[in-house]
């Protein structure tokens, strides 16, 4: 079983920041966060991974709670091509993935 | 485009028949994976790969057998299917075994 929580959906205004959150309280000390997403009907893409500290990229930034316990993934501009499932994955590699957010961005 | 592809991109069998699916990855990676995402369902990681040794089989049935011949290329042989392993059946590689993985876009197989 998928050891996250996240919200079945939102939704988001193009242009906007999106704000996915993730609680993982059982989560051990030697696991990352781990962020894909899923674009209908295409394979989940890799997003951004983190440990501890927070973490940015090209296309989003991770922010992880300093007991580790919750995160949140932002995407800082949400065009509508960020439409899609995002799983937020707990582990030390092999990934079990959840339902995930199912992420809306409107116009 | 992830650099990894798979082929065909959609099948339709029979029960009694027999099919292969093929995943190929242009990424010089040395693990690869197969996953199942049936309808309504998170993706199950079937089979793992690393440098050409199968290292996990998360309890598939053996009517699902893989096959890695070289570390670029990755098959999943199908036989005698039942209509509830309809799915889209994902391949993926990485770096190393259970780093950053890179999907391809997944094979959306019909059983009748």
């Amino acid at each position: 079983d998928a050891k996250t929580t996240q919200p079945p959906s939102m939704d988001c205004a193009e242009g906007r920041a999106a704000n996915l959150p993730c609680n993982h309280s059982t989560i051990s000390g030697n696991e990352y966060v781990y962020w894909y997403r899923q674009i209908h009907s295409q394979g989940p893409q890799y997003i951004i991974h983190g440990l501890k500290n927070n973490e940015t990229n090209e296309m989003a930034s991770l922010i992880i709670t300093e007991d580790r316990k919750s995160s949140t993934l932002i995407l800082p501009h949400a065009t509508l091509r960020d439409t899609a499932v995002y799983y937020c994955i707990v582990s030390v590699g092999k990934l079990i993935f959840g339902q995930g957010t199912e992420l809306s961005v409107k116009p | 485009e992830t650099g990894v592809t798979q082929t065909p991109r959609h099948l339709v069998m029979g029960m009694t028949n027999k099919k292969s699916l093929k995943c190929e990855q242009h990424l010089g990676h040395n693990a690869m994976y197969w996953y199942k995402q049936s309808a309504k369902k998170p993706l199950e990681l079937m089979f793992v790969y690393s440098l050409e040794e199968r290292v996990e089989n998360n309890s598939v049935p053996s009517r699902f057998s893989p096959e890695c011949p070289n570390s670029s290329h990755l098959f999943l042989h199908l036989h005698t299917l039942q209509p509830e392993d309809s799915a889209l059946y994902l391949c993926a590689s990485s770096r190393i075994q259970y780093d950053e993985q890179f999907f391809g876009p997944g094979t959306r197989l019909t059983v009748l």
